[in-house]
């Protein structure tokens, strides 16, 4: 079985400082797959970025990095230079490798302050 | 236009009365999802579908069905809507050519059961 955690139901952040998201997740499988995903008022879910387990180096998307602690299993997102356009709910999510079982965290709502 | 539609967007219904909210996409993808989410719980996956007639359970599967005969459809049938049915509903597909199965949602459908 798999579980994703986010600790932090709200958050804020200043427009153009950066914020860290957590998230920590339990499975038994070796070969998985991380996502963060972004849900803003529009409710659509937007892939923001991706990490595989096996690869060692941390996953970036332009503004958008991860800082995965495998051996922790943590799946933190930074937003650098955050922009009005963040403020949404970021939701974690973990899929193990050749099955499409995915769950996901209960949400972290970013507040983006002008 | 590569997309997952759902339809209806919205619907308000009674106890008891059957519905059938559908789910198509036009990428050719062999999986499909449907998931609910309610506030403080995050997407919670309903069922899956790996192929035309494979289908699986995820983790809130009572009192939903579900049936794939058609690759681009995934229909998910509520027998006998009860209130805690009440909820948004999202369609997701992804394709068993990508290793990560990257997920592309629909717009979701915001059910009400009074």
């Amino acid at each position: 079985a798999q579980t994703v955690t986010q600790s932090q139901p709200e958050m804020s952040v200043q427009e153009a400082e950066t914020v860290t998201l957590s998230c920590t997740y339990d499975t038994s499988e070796s070969d998985y797959y991380l996502f963060w995903y972004k849900q803003p008022p529009s409710r659509q879910m937007i892939l923001v970025i991706r990490q595989e387990a096996y690869k060692q180096q941390n996953a970036t998307e332009n503004r958008f990095s991860v800082n995965f602690q495998k051996a922790a299993k943590s799946f933190s997102l930074k937003i650098s230079d955050s922009q009005l356009g963040d403020a949404a709910m970021y939701f974690c999510a973990s899929r193990p490798g050749g099955y499409q079982k995915v769950t996901f965290g209960t949400g972290t709502k970013l507040q983006v302050i002008p | 236009e590569a997309q997952v539609t759902q339809n209806p967007r919205y619907l308000i219904t009674v106890t008891g009365k059957k519905l059938t909210v559908t789910c198509s996409q036009n990428m050719n993808h062999e999986y499909m999802s449907w998931y609910r989410q309610d506030p403080g719980l995050g997407l919670r996956q309903i069922y899956y579908s790996m192929n035309v007639e494979v289908t699986d359970k995820g983790d809130v599967p009572e009192g939903y069905k579900v049936s794939r005969k058609e690759k681009r459809n995934f229909p998910l049938i509520l027998e006998s809507p009860s209130p805690n049915q009440t909820s948004l509903y999202f369609c997701a597909s992804s394709s068993a050519e990508r290793l990560d199965n990257e997920q592309f949602f629909g717009p979701g459908t915001r059910l009400t059961v009074l």
